[in-house]
């Protein structure tokens, strides 16, 4: 089955400094995976999205991740975060059988100290 | 967001009573999806359709239904609510990535 670890709840950083957001997940095979940001109240918007080829993946708003196979990860790094970014990212899975079930992770919450 | 109208945008209701919650969409996409989403649980996966009379369930169906009788619209229902299910439900279609409905408030007292 699918599923999705996002073992920080809670992160904090700095205006300026770097940012990784840590997930993991397990699947049968290599799924689509993808990272969304929610601002508050807002709905969720759509970071950037993994499905073939190139392991390191250009997202908006300066954001990248990379595709570890080996370890089934999938973190979200900046490498210089903005006060605008504090919000709550969502990494996701879907399954590549043709459903397209997708699997959300409980989220991490980022607060950008001034 | 790619058209996806939920209604109603909030309810309140009572222990016990059947609610049904709709989504629709104007953007003609084959796969819909509803979640619910709770502090601390992230968005969870309901139930989801990959076609018209095509669904199945996600990690959280006990207690819900769906119907999907036309491309359009896709029908949450919840059987006989309880506290438990009290959230904010989102609809969601997928073309190359997910489009999200503005949500439903659900409170069920």
């Amino acid at each position: 089955a699918q599923s999705v670890t996002q073992p920080d709840i809670h992160i904090t950083v700095s205006e300026g400094a770097s940012l990784e957001l840590r997930c993991n997940y397990s699947y049968g095979a290599t799924p689509y995976l993808f990272w969304y940001v929610q601002s508050p109240g807002q709905g969720l918007q759509l970071l950037l999205k993994y499905f073939s080829g190139d392991t390191l993946v250009q997202g908006i708003k300066g954001f990248e991740a990379e595709f570890k196979r080996s370890q089934s990860s999938f973190n979200l790094r900046k490498p210089s975060v903005h006060w605008s970014d504090a919000a709550e990212y969502f990494c996701a899975v879907a399954s590549t059988s043709g459903t397209y079930k997708y699997i959300f992770g409980t989220g991490t919450r980022l607060k950008v100290l001034a | 967001d790619a058209g996806i109208t939920q209604s109603p945008r909030h309810k309140v209701t009572e222990t016990g009573t059947p609610v049904t919650l709709r989504c629709h969409q104007t953007e003609n996409h084959r796969y819909m999806y509803w979640y619910r989403q709770d502090p601390g649980h992230g968005l969870r996966l309901i139930h989801y359709s990959y076609g018209v009379k095509d669904t199945d369930k996600g990690e959280v169906s006990d207690g819900y239904s769906v119907s999907r009788s036309k491309t359009e619209d896709f029908l949450l229902t919840l059987e006989s609510a309880t506290s438990s299910q009290t959230s904010v439900y989102f609809c969601a279609t997928r073309d190359e990535k997910l489009f999200f409905g503005s949500g439903t408030q659900l409170s069920v007292l």
